[in-house]
C-alpha cells in the first residue's frame, strides 16, 4: 500500500542549512506537500512541487524531487530559532480519489 | 484570510460521553476531513466527505461518526467516549479534483478523556 516514510527527529545549529528527508512508495503521486506544524497548531502549508518538477525554490527553501528513488526533501537555509517545529512530508496519488498520505513528521530542533 | 475553525482548542470529557467536534471552513472547498494526531503516529484519518450529506470511512473509523449537512461544516462525533481516544483532532479542508494544492488545517483540538 502507499506509505512516506521520513526520519522523526533532526537538530542542527543557527545559521546553518537543515535537510529534512523523505521516501514515499506510490509511483502514481500528483502532488508533494511539506507541511510545518509549530507547537500547540495545526498544520501549515509550506510548499508544493508536482510530480513532473525535479525542484522548486521559495526564499530560503528548496524542494528536490527524486521520482526514480521516490525521494523527496527539503532545505532549509540559515535554519532560524524560529525554524523548530515538526515538518510533515505528504503525498497525493492518482489512486483512491486523490487521497493524500502523511509521513509521521520530522522533528527539527534548532539550537541557538 | 481563509480559514479552517475548530470549535474547541482543548476538551475534557468523561468516558461514556458523547462528544461533538465542530469544524467550519470559509473557502467554500467541497472536501473536509478529520485526522486524528498521536505522538510516534502521524495524521491519522478518520472520515473525510467529497460534499454536502456524503462521507467516506478513513483509516481509523471505529467509535467515530460524522455529519456533513453543510458544505462549510463538517463535524466529528464520539458516540462514547474511552480513554483511547486521548488525542489531538485535527480537521481539513481542500478543493477537488486534480487542482489539489493541499490541505487547510484547523489548529487543532486536543481533547481528554478521563
Amino acid at each position: 500500500g502507499e506509505d512516506v516514510e521520513q526520519s522523526l527527529f533532526l537538530s542542527v545549529r543557527e545559521g546553518d542549512s537543515s535537510v529534512i528527508n523523505c521516501t514515499y512508495t506510490d509511483s502514481s503521486s500528483t502532488y508533494l506537500y511539506w507541511y510545518k506544524q509549530e507547537p500547540g497548531a495545526g498544520l501549515q502549508l509550506l510548499t508544493y512541487i508536482f510530480s513532473n518538477m525535479d525542484m522548486k525554490q521559495d526564499q530560503r527553501l528548496t524542494v528536490l524531487l527524486n521520482k526514480k528513488d521516490k525521494h523527496l526533501s527539503l532545505r532549509i537555509a540559515d535554519t532560524q530559532t524560529g525554524d523548530s517545529a515538526i515538518y510533515f512530508c505528504a503525498e497525493t496519488t492518482d489512486t483512491g480519489g486523490f487521497k493524500t498520505i502523511f509521513g509521521a513528521g520530522t522533528r527539527l530542533f534548532v539550537k541557538a | 484570510d481563509v480559514k479552517v475553525t475548530q470549535s474547541s482548542r482543548y476538551l475534557v470529557k468523561r468516558t461514556g460521553e458523547k462528544v461533538f467536534l465542530e469544524c467550519v471552513q470559509d473557502m467554500d472547498h467541497e472536501n473536509m476531513f478529520w485526522y486524528r494526531q498521536d505522538p510516534g503516529l502521524g495524521l491519522r484519518l478518520i472520515y473525510f466527505s467529497y460534499d454536502v450529506k456524503m462521507k467516506e470511512k478513513g483509516d481509523i473509523p471505529e467509535g467515530y461518526s460524522v455529519s456533513r449537512e453543510k458544505k462549510e461544516r463538517f463535524s466529528l462525533i464520539l458516540e462514547s467516549a474511552s480513554t483511547n481516544q486521548t488525542s489531538m483532532y485535527l480537521c481539513a479542508s481542500s478543493t477537488q479534483g486534480r487542482s489539489n494544492y493541499g490541505y487547510t488545517f484547523g489548529s487543532g483540538t486536543r481533547l481528554t478523556v478521563v
